[in-house]
């Protein structure tokens, strides 16, 4: 039962460096998230995929961009890192509207 | 006003003990409401879903009541592994985006 996969689990980057992060789910769900959370703070959505072929904004986009690779795949790419950036960030998916997110473990990102 | 709103807490309860938070919503409209909870440094897992009629789950109990716009979240015979954030979410039906997340609420169990 893998759920929601993340990759990596942990990064340290340099200012300026560019990274994807990778999230995959088997459950074939439909929607897929973004979210990134500071320490102390709540989540906070970056970008989101309702259905496969489709990519919106969040909440805090910039600095960020994102691929709906297939239904399965979800990256999350810093272009330009900056230590504004420094977070915990979650991937999380459910099947529709109405239904609960699953989240997976996350990747702590740290940008020096 | 805040879409979600909940108490930041901490609450500090000792083991054994019954605790509710409450967990207000702005948008009328709202139709899928859950509860999770978040240990430090964790993911957000799915706690239960809560339904019009209220529903239980072991020690847990969730209630929902439209005509105030809140839903809440009943905890009995605490134990020290409830110790967690507990994340209110709001979900209005219409949109796959709109998720709402509450800021999160703080219960430490003592001993």
């Amino acid at each position: 039962n893998a759920g929601v996969t993340q990759t990596p689990k942990f990064q340290v980057l340099k200012t300026g460096q560019s990274m994807t992060l990778q999230c995959a789910q088997d459950m074939n769900h439909n929607s897929m998230y973004w979210y990134r959370q500071d320490p102390g703070m709540g989540l906070r959505l970056i970008y989101y995929s309702a259905s496969e072929g489709t990519t919106d904004k969040g909440e805090v986009p910039n600095g960020y961009n994102v691929s709906r690779l297939n239904k399965r795949e979800f990256s999350l790419r810093l272009e330009s890192a900056a230590p504004s950036q420094t977070s915990v960030y979650f991937c999380a998916s459910r099947p529709g509207p109405d239904q609960p997110q699953h989240f997976g473990d996350g990747t702590r990102l740290s940008i020096l | 006003r805040k879409e979600v709103e909940q108490d930041p807490g901490p609450f500090n309860v000792p083991e054994g003990a019954t605790v509710a938070f409450n967990c207000t919503y702005s948008n009328s409209a709202s139709q899928s409401f859950f509860w999770y909870r978040q240990d430090c440094r964790k993911e957000p897992k799915l706690l239960m879903s809560v339904y019009s009629s209220g529903n239980e789950d072991g020690r847990f109990t969730a209630q929902l009541n439209r005509a105030s716009q809140y839903i809440s979240l009943l905890i009995r015979d605490s134990k020290l592994s409830d110790s967690a954030t507990y994340l209110c979410v709001v979900s209005p039906y219409s949109s796959a985006s709109k998720i709402i997340f509450g800021s999160g609420t703080r219960l430490s169990i003592r001993p």
